[in-house]
């Protein structure tokens, strides 16, 4: 199956614009999903379908794409933020494919 | 509220069986396909398998890692779905989530997981 390529760690100051990015070859012709997981808790669908958010997910917390890459934005992100993030999508033969996650630090 | 409660984890050796439980509520059950997603320690999610809603649980699928070892299914009388989980080897060491899917065209996604339970595999 094909992979999702995902930075390990990004690290941003509380209030500044975190970026995380997912790369992969079927990313134009798939849609992307964003999950937020926190130690110890379940993960929580945070963006579907590129860029929608599901009800109760702060506005801080959007979507894009381009070409091969999805790219997760948290606008003025906070310490309460802080947790493991993974995309995901299907490739073209349909198989489940998860990013590696990216721990983002916000101090 | 949607929840998804996972049990049946544990320590077993290589070679060993075991048989994962998740309890659903909160959701008309048979009208979702279900799936299970386990997390290895240091590592990313990865996908296990699927049984399909629409109520007889006949349509499954596995990840290739897992083929021929582990067998989903479901009971819709018990809102329940189980992983059975056979031959097991150190590489399914991982937490496994209990996951409600859905379809947007062609792709499957995941809304709702469960907290998970620890599969640990050691001699």
């Amino acid at each position: 199956s094909s992979e999702l390529t995902q930075p390990p760690s990004v690290s941003v100051s509380p209030g500044q614009t975190a970026r995380i990015t997912c790369s992969g070859e079927a990313m134009p012709k798939k849609y992307a999903y964003w999950y937020q997981h926190k130690s110890g808790q379940a993960p929580i669908l945070i963006i579907y379908e590129d860029t929608k958010r599901p009800s109760g997910i702060p506005e801080r917390f959007s979507g894009s794409t381009s070409g091969t890459t999805a790219t997760l934005i948290i606008t003025g992100a906070q310490v309460e933020d802080e947790a493991d993030y993974h995309c995901y999508s299907t490739d073209i033969n349909g198989n489940h494919v998860f990013g590696g996650g990216s721990k983002l630090t916000v101090l | 509220e949607v929840q998804l409660v996972e049990s049946g984890g544990g320590l077993l050796q290589p070679g060993g069986s075991l048989r994962l439980s998740c309890a659903a509520s909160g959701f008309t059950f048979n009208n979702y396909w279900m799936h299970w997603v386990r997390q290895a320690p240091g590592k990313g999610l990865a996908w296990v398998s699927r049984i399909n809603g629409d109520g007889d649980g006949s349509s499954t699928r596995y990840a290739d890692a897992v083929k021929g070892r582990f067998t989903i299914s479901r009971d819709n009388a018990k809102n329940t779905i189980y992983l059975q989980l056979n031959n097991v080897r150190a590489e399914d060491t991982a937490v496994y989530y209990c996951v409600r899917g859905l379809r947007s065209g062609a792709t499957f996604y995941f809304d709702f997981w469960g907290q998970g339970t620890l599969v640990t595999v050691s001699s």
